[in-house]
């Protein structure tokens, strides 16, 4: 079973920031937590992933709460093509465990509207 | 460019034939790949891990005997669908986990929806 709550969608308007939440209360230490987004009928795309500390590359945000029992993932001005269903994966991480299997979630479906 | 390619992205057969399905890894070697299966409006379920020179583990529920995996080498794992009836009718996906210290990041093929009459 999916370690992760999220809500089942979201909108946002275009040029907006995107915040899309993600629980994960039972969150072990050495679990990281992983964002993918999958665009209707195509395969997952990865967005970003953390440990603890926050982390920004060329798509978005991750923000991690101290006690890493949730996240937030930012995209800092949504487009239309940013309208997906994203998911929030929480795995076991480190050199010998990168190759593990993702378990998805239902994922949060954002539509983003001009 | 495509990191992962699915053969074919769409295919339409009758029932009791069965299906193959290829992922084939374009830019890295994969010791290890995944297959899932999505159906409408639902998320992606995993099936198996695609392990090169070994047998495959499937995930509980899924018939071994039914969806034939086979790594034939670093870059290509095979899925067959084998007697696919109407209720196999989905969209398969595999995924490819990049090896080493930047290995946290997995590539996903583009799919292949399979309809089976």
């Amino acid at each position: 079973d999916a370690k992760t709550t999220q809500p089942p969608s979201m909108d946002c308007a275009e040029g907006r920031a995107a915040n899309l939440p993600c629980n994960h209360s039972t969150i072990s230490g050495n679990e990281y937590v992983y964002w993918y987004r999958q665009i209707h009928s195509q395969g997952p795309q990865y967005i970003i992933h953390g440990l603890k500390n926050n982390e920004t590359n060329e798509m978005a945000s991750l923000i991690i709460t101290e006690d890493r029992k949730s996240s937030t993932l930012i995209l800092p001005h949504a487009t239309l093509r940013d309208t997906a269903v994203y998911y929030c994966i929480v795995r076991v991480g480190g050199v010998y465990n990168q190759g593990g299997k993702l378990i998805f979630g239902q994922g949060t479906e954002l539509s983003v509207k001009p | 460019g495509a990191v992962v390619s699915q053969h074919p992205s769409r295919v339409i057969c009758k029932s009791g034939t069965s299906v193959k399905i290829e992922c084939r890894s374009l830019d890295f070697q994969a010791t290890t790949m995944f297959w899932y299966r999505q159906f409408p409006k639902k998320s992606l379920m995993l099936m198996a891990t695609s392990n090169e020179g070994s047998k495959a583990t499937y995930e509980q529920g899924v018939e071994k005997d039914k969806f034939l995996i086979n790594h034939a080498s670093l870059t290509l794992s095979t899925l067959t669908v084998t007697s696919a009836h109407p209720e196999d009718s989905s969209f398969y996906i595999c995924s490819v986990p990049k090896s080493g210290d930047s290995g946290h990041e997995q590539f996903f093929g583009p799919g292949t929806r399979l309809t089976v009459l």
